[in-house]
């Protein structure tokens, strides 16, 4: 049943150590989208993916980068993740019309030690 | 730039009475599109209910309706009959046609239901 998945749901990473999340789709939708959320604050697009066309939002840190090797999965690459990244880490899909919802997938918590 | 606001960082309400969320937007559009958003403490964001700006009538799911105010900018959401399982963020969002397929979220609500 699970539409947009996460895995891990939680990663622990060291300082400067690379790490990865992972996002997958069942829905076949156009877009998928990486957001990072930390507490009690409304999603901050990092960027996101019109079928293979990438768009990156102005003000995300180069130390974040991401892969959309298929429809159906997404991947965000922190290259060297800072304290100041620990954060909940959310992925979501659409159709790409605006009338649209975003579907949300459960999300992925990241701390850095 | 589109702003989306709201103003309640936190509401609270009793089991069963009715609550309102206030949202308001600022946008030189016309036509676009609302939305308002929950966040359980699971975490996993779910759509509530949405409004297309060019539709006079307020859209209604169930427990949850909207007040649509075009001309003030204000998409209040409206809770009837609380449960328990409604405590969560709230959040706004607005996107439009010329918006990328982006969402413009406000602040969120930390809404608490009291048994």
């Amino acid at each position: 049943d699970a539409m947009v998945i996460q895995n891990p749901r939680y990663q622990v990473t060291q300082f400067g150590k690379p790490v990865t999340l992972s996002c997958s789709q069942t829905l076949n939708h156009n877009v998928m989208y990486w957001y990072q959320q930390k507490s009690s604050q409304a999603p901050k697009l990092l960027f996101h993916y019109y079928d293979k066309d990438f768009n990156n939002e102005a003000d995300t840190p180069d130390n974040f980068q991401s892969r959309r090797p298929n429809t159906s999965f997404c991947f965000l690459d922190i290259r060297s993740p800072g304290l100041g990244d620990a954060a909940m880490y959310l992925c979501a899909t659409s159709r790409g019309q605006p009338a649209y919802e975003q579907y949300f997938g459960p999300g992925t918590r990241l701390t850095v030690t | 730039a589109q702003t989306v606001t709201q103003s309640q960082p936190e509401m609270s309400v009793q089991e069963a009475e009715t609550v309102t969320l206030s949202c308001t937007y600022d946008t030189s559009e016309s036509d676009y599109y609302l939305f308002w958003y929950k966040q359980p403490p699971s975490r996993q964001m779910i759509l509530v209910i949405r409004q297309e700006a060019y539709k006079q009538q307020n859209a209604t799911e169930n427990r949850f309706s909207v007040n649509f105010q075009k001309a003030a900018k204000s998409f209040s959401l409206k809770i009837s009959d609380s449960q328990l399982g409604d405590a969560a963020m709230y959040f706004c969002a607005y996107t439009s046609n010329n918006a990328g397929n982006m969402l413009t979220f406000g602040g969120g609500t930390r809404l608490m239901v009291k048994p």
